[in-house]
């Protein structure tokens, strides 16, 4: 049974720049989370997909956004990316009935120069 | 106040010993209550949920629950040193949709 997967594990890329990440649920699942996690924070929620639709939004700015593939994978997208954006991008995938537990990939870790 | 407390630690306990970690939140709505494990440098693995007052049991893990207090915590029986982590507590939003309030975490380390 095949766990969330991430790409890429790693990224750098300098102010300004633009980034895509992307996430594959586990088997079966239905929806994608994406969290960031800053160095020794908990998680903080960006947004949730299901259906295709961003159904949730944290208290993230326009900058992030994000899509989902009608095979349920998802990307997230950062525009315009600041120092501050430097952290550990995590996707979680749950089914959007039953328990609605969420399972989270490896993760992928951005630095922002 | 923060939606999701924990003391951030680090907590120090000895091989074999019980390690309880702790975690208050600040919806009283909230219904879905999370534990989860964080090696350095890796994702959160979940090792326990719990939805009802009361306690529940996972091999070693004790997950504890009560809502009038607003009270969640973990134990950890016989700890090993590879327990040595740092804990996450996490909290269903309410509203209807589920994206997860996390702690700061807790730093777990467990010495022989």
């Amino acid at each position: 049974d095949a766990g969330v997967t991430q790409s890429p594990t790693h990224l750098i890329k300098t102010r300004g720049q633009q980034v895509t990440l992307r996430c594959s649920p586990k088997s079966g699942h239905d929806t994608v989370s994406w969290y960031q996690q800053a160095l020794g924070q908990g998680p903080q929620f960006i947004f949730q997909y299901y259906e295709e639709e961003e159904r949730q939004r944290g208290n993230f700015p326009d900058r992030f956004s994000g899509h989902q593939f009608p095979n349920y994978s998802s990307e997230l997208n950062v525009n315009a990316l600041l120092l501050g954006d430097s952290a550990l991008y995590l996707c979680a995938s749950s089914l959007a009935s039953g328990q609605e537990t969420q399972y989270f990939g490896p993760g992928t870790r951005l630095l922002v120069l | 106040q923060k939606e999701v407390e924990q003391n951030s630690g680090p907590l120090s306990v000895p091989e074999g010993a019980i390690a309880s970690l702790n975690c208050t939140y600040s919806d009283r709505g909230s219904q879905s209550f999370f534990w989860y494990r964080q090696y350095s440098g890796k994702s959160p693995e979940l090792i326990m949920f719990i939805y009802s007052n009361g306690d529940k049991e996972d091999g070693r893990f004790t997950a504890q629950l009560n809502k009038a207090s607003q009270y969640v915590s973990l134990l950890i029986r016989d700890s090993q040193p590879s327990d040595s982590a740092t804990y996450l507590c996490a909290v269903k939003g309410t509203g209807g949709y589920n994206k997860l309030i996390f702690g700061a975490g807790t730093r777990l380390a467990v010495h022989p």
